[in-house]
């Protein structure tokens, strides 16, 4: 499986920006995806990024650099609604099932 | 339709039970997975179906028995659960378990049990 690390928890202020960081393990690598999961609910998808750089989708970056092994989601204009946990998630290698991290839960506070 | 659709919602059962939880896709995807979800960790993937049949099942104990009628259905089988085995059990779904895509999350069936 792959080795993927985040830090647990983060806040920030309503109308801020947040960047959330992951780093995994580069050998095999074969695509990262972020998710947001609110409490008691269904992880939804975000992102995947496949090739160097950011992908912009609306509030919503990520960014991925596969020399480094290192990504980050970067959320613009906080609403209090994007209090979530964020799951980063990956293949393994030799392997197209996800292994996610641990998640990052992300609180906004006014 | 972009969803699956996953049933009973909540789920309370002894020990001595046999219960069925189901999830559903119309999108034609033919990959479909079963996660377990304890509270404040990332979903553990449990078993995987690619194209009906069983491709992955990462040692989970018999007393958890899944079931894929067909392209659309999968079925997750509970019998003789234990206490901890309480949690969120999701389903998931993407268009091919043998390639890198996108999983779509049902909302989860909440187990408690007793």
């Amino acid at each position: 499986g792959q080795n993927i690390d985040q830090p647990t928890e983060m806040t920030a202020t309503e109308g801020a920006i947040v960047q959330i960081n992951c780093t995994y393990q580069t050998s095999g690598f074969n695509g990262l995806f972020w998710y947001q999961q609110h409490a008691g609910e269904a992880p939804t998808f975000l992102s995947y990024n496949v090739l160097d750089g950011l992908e912009e989708k609306g509030r919503f970056s990520s960014f991925l650099s596969r020399s480094k092994g290192y990504s980050y989601l970067l959320l613009k204009e906080l609403q209090m609604k994007d209090s979530a946990s964020y799951l980063c998630a990956a293949p393994g290698a030799g392997s197209y099932q996800l292994t996610f991290g641990k998640g990052t839960k992300l609180s906004v506070i006014p | 339709d972009t969803e699956v659709t996953q049933t009973p919602k909540h789920l309370v059962m002894g020990m001595t039970n046999k219960k069925s939880l189901k999830c559903e896709q119309h999108m034609g995807h033919r990959a479909m997975y079963w996660y377990k979800q304890k509270a404040k960790k990332p979903p553990e993937l449990m078993f995987v179906y690619s194209y009906e049949k069983l491709s992955i099942n990462e040692s989970v104990p018999s007393r958890f028995s899944p079931e894929c009628p067909n392209s659309s259905l999968l079925n997750l089988h509970l019998h003789a659960l234990q206490p901890e085995d309480s949690a969120l059990y999701l389903c998931a779904s993407s268009q091919d378990g043998q390639l890198v895509n996108e999983q779509f999350f049902g909302p989860g069936t909440r187990l408690t049990v007793l």
